[in-house]
């Protein structure tokens, strides 16, 4: 079982689209990461979220921590091709990056 | 400031052959991770060090896999023999400490027959 499960696994809409993708958890997390890997290439920090509730933008792109601290979830407004890679979430147990199985995610023009 | 790098990016072998990774961090960076992402997976972590020493090896499969990092810069990661399912990336990550932001390399995609 994973500790973090994501979904949808996969992801194919059109240039322009909205879509939300999520990172769900039974356990309780002091924070939670959101990764970008574009293909060839190795995950890129997006954002850590810390306070339960709390909502973060880059851009396009909506962060939100759950109220419970138990699930995140990532908004993204208005999809561009670049956009187009697998979004991984994180959570840090005993000083170990423990991810989640990630959601693949194709912008198609 | 140039970021991690690793080589080579791809290779392929066939299965009871042994491979070697290679992987210098950033610059200052006292925190070099190793990682085997499997396709539809997300990256888990096989050995963490701190400078040279090994701070987290517990899912390493030690009988075959093996690390080192001698001088406390670059890295090398070994399989031997390799499995049909070591097909996977391996990823090599550094950070500054242990608590701070992870930054990864491009990875090795390695297929093994």
């Amino acid at each position: 079982t994973q500790l973090l499960e994501q979904s949808p696994q996969f992801l194919s809409i059109q240039e322009g689209e909205n879509l939300t993708v999520y990172c769900n958890s039974s356990s309780v997390f002091s924070s939670l990461q959101w990764y970008r890997q574009e293909p060839g290439e190795g995950p890129v920090l997006l954002v850590t979220v810390v306070t339960g509730g709390e909502v973060k933008k880059l851009k396009r792109l909506t962060f939100q921590f759950g109220d419970a601290r138990k699930d995140s979830s990532l908004h993204i407004t208005a999809a561009q091709t670049g956009d187009t890679g697998l979004y991984l979430c994180a959570v840090r147990i005993g000083g170990k990056l423990i991810f989640g199985q990630g959601t693949e995610l194709s912008v198609k023009p | 400031e140039a970021g991690v790098a690793q080589s080579p990016r791809y290779k392929i072998i066939e299965k009871r052959q042994s491979v070697a990774f290679w992987c210098n961090p950033i610059s200052g960076h006292a925190t070099l991770y190793w990682y085997q992402q499997i396709l539809g997976q997300g990256p888990k972590l096989l050995i963490q060090f701190q400078n040279n020493g090994v701070v987290d090896d517990s899912q390493l499969p030690k009988d075959r896999f093996s690390a080192e990092r001698l001088k406390g810069v670059d890295s090398t990661l070994k399989i031997q023999p390799a499995k049909l399912e070591d097909s996977a990336v391996y990823l090599c990550a550094s950070s500054f400490s242990h608590q701070e932001t992870q930054y990864f390399g491009p990875g090795t995609r390695l297929l093994v027959l």
